[in-house]
């Protein structure tokens, strides 16, 4: 079975571009997690979703993030206008259903730079 | 709200030797979930060991086990007989106990750990 797939492994974007990162969770799971990591630091919470629905976006920042997972097909986080405060790794995390004993399974991230 | 904390940065081990890595967390929920991940150079996040709050013996994986004190908020996690492939980052994670958090986790800052040979 495969594991969370994200692509691409490594972005680079200028300032002001827009950086689309994409996640394929587990086949069989319907819930996403988004988690950003700055150098040397932890993994902070980002967005948590559903099919279709935002179940919890408390950790995005107000302006130009969003993510969304359609019924088909991958979960995309979006930043537009990216500025060089954004350059970070960037994690997803699915999971079969919305809580329970089993851990979350992390795909191995995409590297944003923003140049 | 929650939080987690790990106050080493940094930790050499020698090889074979056994290693503590502290973490210590704050919560008010009374269902929790605790984590240890590590985070090799090459950047992924690898799922080590799991141990839920209402859980009474210390979860155990190979090698690694789970100090779990729940009065003292801590989940120390050991690693028993250190191989040089155990250098990362180690990092302590706590899922909140509410059904509306689904599997949300919360993150400490991590513990570098370099075994020696």
């Amino acid at each position: 079975n495969a594991g969370v797939m994200q692509n691409p492994r490594h972005l680079v974007r200028r300032r002001g571009q827009e950086a689309r990162l994409r996640c394929s969770p587990v086949k069989g799971h319907s819930h996403v997690y988004w988690y950003r990591q700055l150098p040397e630091e932890g993994l902070k919470f980002m967005v948590y979703l559903q099919k279709e629905n935002i179940i919890d976006e408390s950790g995005m920042p107000k302006e130009r993030f969003s993510a969304e997972f359609p019924k088909e097909g991958p979960s995309i986080l979006r930043i537009q206008q990216v500025v060089r405060g954004d350059s970070a790794a960037y994690f997803c995390a699915s999971s079969i259903a919305g809580q329970g004993n089993s851990p979350l399974h992390f795909g191995n991230g995409t590297r944003l730079t923003v140049t | 709200a929650q939080k987690i904390t790990q106050t080493q940065p940094g930790m050499f081990v020698q090889e074979k030797e056994a290693v503590t890595l502290d973490c210590t967390y704050d919560t008010s929920d009374q269902s929790y979930g605790l984590f240890w991940y590590k985070q090799p150079s090459s950047g992924e996040m690898i799922f080590l060991i799991y141990q839920g709050s209402y859980d009474e013996q210390n979860a155990t994986e190979g090698r690694y086990s789970l100090n779990f004190q729940k009065a003292r908020k801590s989940a120390n996690l050991v690693i028993s007989a250190s191989q040089l492939g155990d250098s990362a980052m180690y990092f302590c994670a706590m899922r909140e106990g509410s059904r509306a958090a689904g599997n949300k986790l919360t993150f400490g800052g991590g513990t570098r750990v370099l075994v020696k040979p």
